[in-house]
């Protein structure tokens, strides 16, 4: 069964503070998806970044960085310097390649709180 | 470029009544797909449909039915509501391609069910 666990419900950070966000995931499949979605107070899910399973290679897009480690099965996602802008809901999900739709698992989600 | 819209935005209903919440995907998208997110937690897969099709369910009971028009546009109709249908329900576009993109997601319709 396919599973996204993010075990840190809620962090709360300084300003210019580094953070982690921690995924791990379960499927049986071999080719899969990986996600995380940003959900600010107004409700809808922003795309951060996808990355299939046959792409370890890390990514960095100005302050976000992303760490994708099969042999753990984690998708971490680092924010640089935090801004009080990054305070949101943040969402890793999984979606595998062996199904008959394109179906989103979520994690349930860490909150993510940055004071100035 | 209009991204995913949602409507109505809020709605109340009453325990036992039905609602019908609509979604138009983003231009290009022909894929829609339908999410129940609980307060506090991990948006949940409801159902997908592609060519006016359903083409993927999760685990939702029947009083959960939904249709595409030919324009691509969707709708959800949850019948004989219970308490525990209050949530935010969030449409998701995206394109059928060679090659798996990413959702779009609307901001939601928020359901309170009295």
């Amino acid at each position: 069964a396919q599973k996204v666990t993010q075990a840190q419900t809620e962090i709360s950070v300084v300003e210019k503070e580094d953070v982690t966000l921690d995924c791990v995931y379960e499927t049986r499949d071999t080719t899969y998806y990986l996600f995380w979605y940003k959900q600010p107070p107004s409700g809808e899910l922003v795309f951060l970044i996808r990355r299939n399973s046959f792409d370890e290679q890390n990514e960095i897009s100005g302050r976000y960085s992303w760490n994708f480690q099969k042999s753990t099965s984690s998708f971490n996602f680092t924010i640089t310097a935090s801004q009080v802008v990054d305070s949101a809901v943040y969402f890793c999900a999984l979606s595998e390649a062996n199904q008959a739709g394109t179906a989103l698992i979520f994690g349930k989600g860490t909150t993510l709180s940055v004071s100035s | 470029d209009a991204g995913v819209t949602q409507s109505p935005t809020h709605l109340i209903k009453t325990r036992g009544q039905q609602v019908t919440l609509r979604c138009s995907p983003k231009s290009g998208h022909d894929t829609v797909s339908w999410y129940q997110q609980a307060l506090g937690q991990g948006p949940q897969f409801i159902f997908q449909y592609y060519e006016e099709e359903e083409r993927q369910r999760g685990n939702f009971p029947d009083r959960f039915s939904g249709h595409q028009f030919p324009n691509y546009s969707s709708e959800l109709n949850v019948n004989a509501l219970l308490l525990g249908d209050s949530a935010l329900y969030l449409c998701a576009s995206s394109p059928e391609q060679g090659e798996y993109t990413e959702a779009f997601f609307g901001q939601g319709t928020r359901l309170t069910v009295v």
